[in-house]
């Protein structure tokens, strides 16, 4: 079965800084789907960006953008010019193209702290 | 266009009772997830449905059911409710069945129990 793991469950960063949020995860799959989602206190998760494994290329989405390393099993996030509306809980997911069952495996979450 | 929507907002009951929870996906999607995140966790699976189909169920009793409707709305049904059910139970929708596509949540449903 896949896992997916977060091992920071809270990181704080200045305002303007940058920030990088780490994920792993576990598969005996060649082909799926990584997303990282953001969960303000309003409680609406957000797909903030998404990287298909057979892509070597990096998902870049403005200041959001992932460092995928296939062989390591690593998918981490990384905020430049972190501002105070990014502060929320950031889930890291997985989902695979080979099952029929499609559902998300997510890790437990971290708690980003934006400070002014 | 409107978002996936989810009602109610907010749920108590006690133990042993049943409740109901309603998704209205976003227009023109006919995928429709449901997930229960408790508290400080991520999500977890629970359901999906696609065309009226269930394509995918969790880890989770039989005390847990759902349906989608002809219009793609959906329900989640649990029965004999106890503490642990306490939860906020999130509905998703995509466009179609394809893994690529990603899912788009509700701002979820907060179920209390006493």
């Amino acid at each position: 079965a896949q896992t997916v793991t977060q091992s920071q469950p809270e990181m704080s960063v200045q305002e303007a800084e940058t920030v990088t949020l780490s994920c792993t995860y576990d598969t005996s799959e060649s082909d799926y789907y990584l997303f990282w989602y953001k969960q303000p206190p309003s409680r609406q998760m957000i797909l903030v960006i998404r990287q298909e494994a057979y892509k070597q290329q990096n998902a870049t989405e403005n200041r959001f953008s992932v460092n995928f390393q296939k062989a390591a099993k690593s998918f981490s996030l990384k905020i430049s010019d972190s501002q105070l509306g990014d502060a929320a809980m950031y889930f890291c997911a997985y989902r695979s193209a080979m099952d029929s069952n499609y559902q998300l495996i997510w890790g437990a979450g971290t708690k980003l702290i934006i400070k002014p | 266009d409107a978002g996936v929507t989810q009602s109610p907002t907010h749920l108590i009951k006690t133990r042993g009772q049943q409740v109901t929870l309603r998704c209205s996906p976003i227009s023109g999607h006919k995928s429709v997830s449901w997930y229960q995140q408790v508290l400080g966790q991520g999500p977890q699976f629970i359901f999906q449905y696609y065309e009226k189909e269930e394509r995918g169920r969790g880890n989770f009793p039989d005390r847990f059911s759902a349906r989608q409707f002809p219009n793609y709305s959906s329900e989640l049904n649990v029965n004999a409710l106890l503490l642990g059910d306490s939860a906020l139970y999130l509905c998703a929708s995509s466009l179609d069945d394809i893994p690529s596509q990603p899912q788009h949540f509700g701002d979820g449903t907060r179920l209390s129990i006493l």
